[in-house]
């Protein structure tokens, strides 16, 4: 079965910390890969997405990912951290050229940043 | 452009009840999804849509349905009511049924089972 494992339930940071956020997907195929992002009261927004090419991906507000295809991995990573980045974070997929659009979510990382 | 509108934003019921929640996608996109978010389960699929057709259908029992219009416009609803079914309903809409493209989501439907 599809999954998504995300590492941290919550991960507490101050500003200027540097970010990694751990994601591991379980699927025998080829995917898409995504990082959602939700501030307090908002909704679901992209931070980054990977569909093929170079497996470093630079997305908004300084958040980049690697796709590591050996370890089915999408870490979320940020050299340093602003309190605006407080959210909770989802790491997502898609099984590629399916036909059934799907996302898998993790269950989410909250982080919170402390200025 | 506008984004995807889900109304109403919240929604009380009682047990029992039945609701119907409404998405309306980014103009030009001809699918729609719709996932549950608890603070329990995380972000649950409950189905897609496109053309009007259900395409996919994730676990939830027949109580919740949903359809879509001419228009992409999509309705969910939850007939019988649990308190279980408390939580937030998002729907997603994007260009491509196939899905390599990105989602984008609304606000939900903060729904409230009393």
């Amino acid at each position: 079965a599809q999954s998504v494992s995300q590492h941290n339930h919550h991960v507490i940071l101050s500003e200027a910390a540097s970010l990694e956020l751990g994601c591991n997907y379980s699927y025998g195929g080829t995917v898409n890969l995504f990082w959602y992002v939700q501030y307090p009261g908002q909704h679901l927004q992209l931070l980054l997405k990977y569909f093929s090419g170079d497996p470093l991906v630079k997305g908004i507000k300084g958040f980049e990912a690697e796709f590591i295809k050996s370890k089915f991995s999408f870490n979320l990573r940020k050299p340093s951290v602003q309190w605006s980045d407080t959210a909770e974070y989802f790491c997502a997929f898609t099984r590629r050229g399916s036909t059934l659009g799907r996302l898998y979510f993790g269950r989410g990382t909250q982080l919170t940043v402390w200025p | 452009k506008a984004g995807v509108t889900q109304t109403p934003r919240y929604l009380i019921k009682t047990r029992g009840q039945q609701v119907t929640l409404s998405c309306s996608p980014i103009s030009g996109h001809r699918s729609v999804s719709w996932y549950q978010q608890t603070p329990g389960q995380g972000l649950q699929f409950l189905f897609e849509y496109f053309s009007e057709t259900q395409r996919n259908k994730g676990n939830f029992p027949g109580r919740f349905s949903g359809r879509q219009f001419s228009n992409s416009r999509s309705e969910m609803n939850v007939s019988t009511l649990e308190l279980g079914d408390s939580a937030l309903y998002l729907c997603a809409s994007s260009l491509e049924r196939a899905m390599n493209t990105e989602a984008f989501f609304g606000q939900g439907t903060r729904l409230t089972v009393v």
